[in-house]
């Protein structure tokens, strides 16, 4: 078992310009999501999806957006980079209702936005 | 609105002291209650949980207390280590409905450093 995979560990941007961070999990999970971490502000929910076709906002959404057409993978799209989004991303997964017991989370995607 | 509120944001402990790292919560709708670790270029990982109907968990030489009439929790670290030097989150799970269940709302971090 990979458990949750994270690429690009490392990404630079202009402001402006679009990519999409790579989240992929080999557990079955039904449950995931993506955080942002920023010093002295813990882990910050930015999206979540309970299920394949099934996503929503968390509390930091704006400038995001995903989609999640397979249980395995969970896209975190940048439309329009900009310096507020310069963080460090987690991806993590779970088993979905009662039994989200555990998150596993990926090693991080450290983005900075010039 | 913060929903978990953590302290203290730093914590300097000599080895073989005891750390305590504190959490608080306001939503009552909260069913479990798991504190993370993460090391320096990691992601955060599961170190201990507990649910509200019990007082107390350890595990090793962590501790969770519980008190759910004031809504606090703890952990305690006996017997600190250097290794243990890391960032400790706590978190409370949603038990609401639909897509809110399941959801983690996270503390803002404790960054724990041990002395040897």
């Amino acid at each position: 078992n990979a458990g949750v995979t994270q690429t690009p560990k490392f990404q630079v941007l202009k402001t402006g310009q679009s990519m999409t961070l790579q989240c992929a999990q080999d557990m079955n999970h039904e449950y995931m999501s993506w955080y942002r971490q920023d010093p002295g502000m813990g882990l910050r929910l930015i999206h979540y999806s309970v299920g394949a076709g099934i996503t929503d906002q968390g509390e930091v959404p704006n400038g995001y957006n995903v989609s999640r057409s397979t249980t395995e993978d969970f896209p975190l799209r940048l439309l329009s980079a900009a310096p507020s989004q310069t963080s460090v991303y987690f991806c993590a997964s779970s088993r979905s209702g009662r039994n989200t017991d555990t998150q596993y989370f990926g090693p991080g995607t450290r983005l900075t936005v010039l | 609105q913060q929903q978990v509120k953590q302290s203290p944001q730093s914590l300097i402990v000599q080895k073989g002291g005891i750390s305590i790292i504190n959490c608080a919560y306001e939503n009552t709708a909260f069913d479990y209650f798991p504190w993370y670790q993460q090391f320096p270029g990691k992601g955060p990982a599961l170190l201990i949980a507990i649910r509200p109907d019990v007082s107390e968990k350890k595990e090793g030489r962590f501790t969770i207390s519980f008190n759910k009439s004031a809504k606090q929790f703890s952990l305690h670290i006996m017997d600190s280590q250097p290794g243990d030097s890391a960032t400790y989150f706590c978190a409370a799970r949603a038990a609401g409905r639909g897509s809110t269940l399941g959801r983690l709302y996270f503390g803002r971090g404790t960054q724990l450093t041990v002395w040897p």
